[in-house]
């Protein structure tokens, strides 16, 4: 497909496991964006990728969350020791440019990962 | 901290009437303003996009942004049943990469 896309869909974890999030972006995008949503919320700022450098992580919650583009395509965020309050669905977005440039361009999303932590 | 205020809603109106949809920003650093479309469950869908003060047009959707008030709206014309969804208004953050800000939504819905 054409679209940014993410997986698991749904994910459903014990307190205290760790997760693993998937995200591919669509093709030749430079930057990657996660975001966070919580029910009734706008998504929130997680972490920025440009190719493989990760640029910002101001919007980590906690050290319990890594993200990673080792390749500059496909990324993963994980969550270790996972809290109930990680609860929430995780976007993914990318866009073709990079650096300077890339506050005038529209983010794509995917459908996200609704993650459910019992 | 920067912030994105919208009303919440909802916000109700008939099949065929104009919807105005509003949102003030804190960032006077913000250059690009967006609005997204979200269905429950669903990703955001990119509507439209302002950069510069004045309107912009696409179809059935206007947006609006003065910088000088902080303040960006989305108005849509000729309401469908199908426009019924939540509206995200998104700023860029002025000092950062380029992540988005955004505010909470409005919940729109089109009665038939």
């Amino acid at each position: 497909g054409a679209g940014v896309s993410q997986s698991p869909r749904y994910k459903v974890a014990k307190r205290g496991q760790d997760v693993a999030l998937r995200c591919d972006p669509i093709s030749g995008h430079v930057s990657l964006f996660w975001y966070q949503q919580a029910l009734g919320q706008g998504p929130e700022f997680l972490t920025y990728f440009q190719n493989e450098a990760q640029l910002d992580k101001s919007g980590l919650p906690s050290d319990r969350f890594f993200a990673e583009r080792p390749e500059g395509s496909v990324s993963t965020l994980k969550i270790q020791r996972t809290q109930q309050e990680d609860s929430a669905v995780y976007l993914c977005a990318s866009s073709p440019v990079g650096g300077g440039r890339i506050g005038n361009q529209p983010q794509h999303f995917g459908d996200g990962t609704r993650l459910s932590i019992l | 901290q920067k912030e994105v205020e919208q009303n919440s809603g909802p916000l109700s109106v008939p099949e065929g009437a104009i919807a105005s949809l509003n949102c003030t920003y804190s960032d006077r650093g913000s250059q690009s303003f967006f609005w997204y479309r979200q269905y429950s469950g669903k990703s955001p869908e990119l509507i439209m996009f302002i950069y510069s003060n004045g309107d912009k047009e696409d179809g059935r959707f206007t947006a609006q942004l003065n910088k000088a008030s902080q303040y960006v709206s989305l108005l849509i014309r000729d309401s469908q049943p199908s426009d019924s969804a939540t509206y995200l208004c998104a700023v860029n953050d002025g000092g950062s990469q380029g992540n988005l800000i955004f505010g909470k939504g409005t919940k729109l819905s089109v009665k038939p």
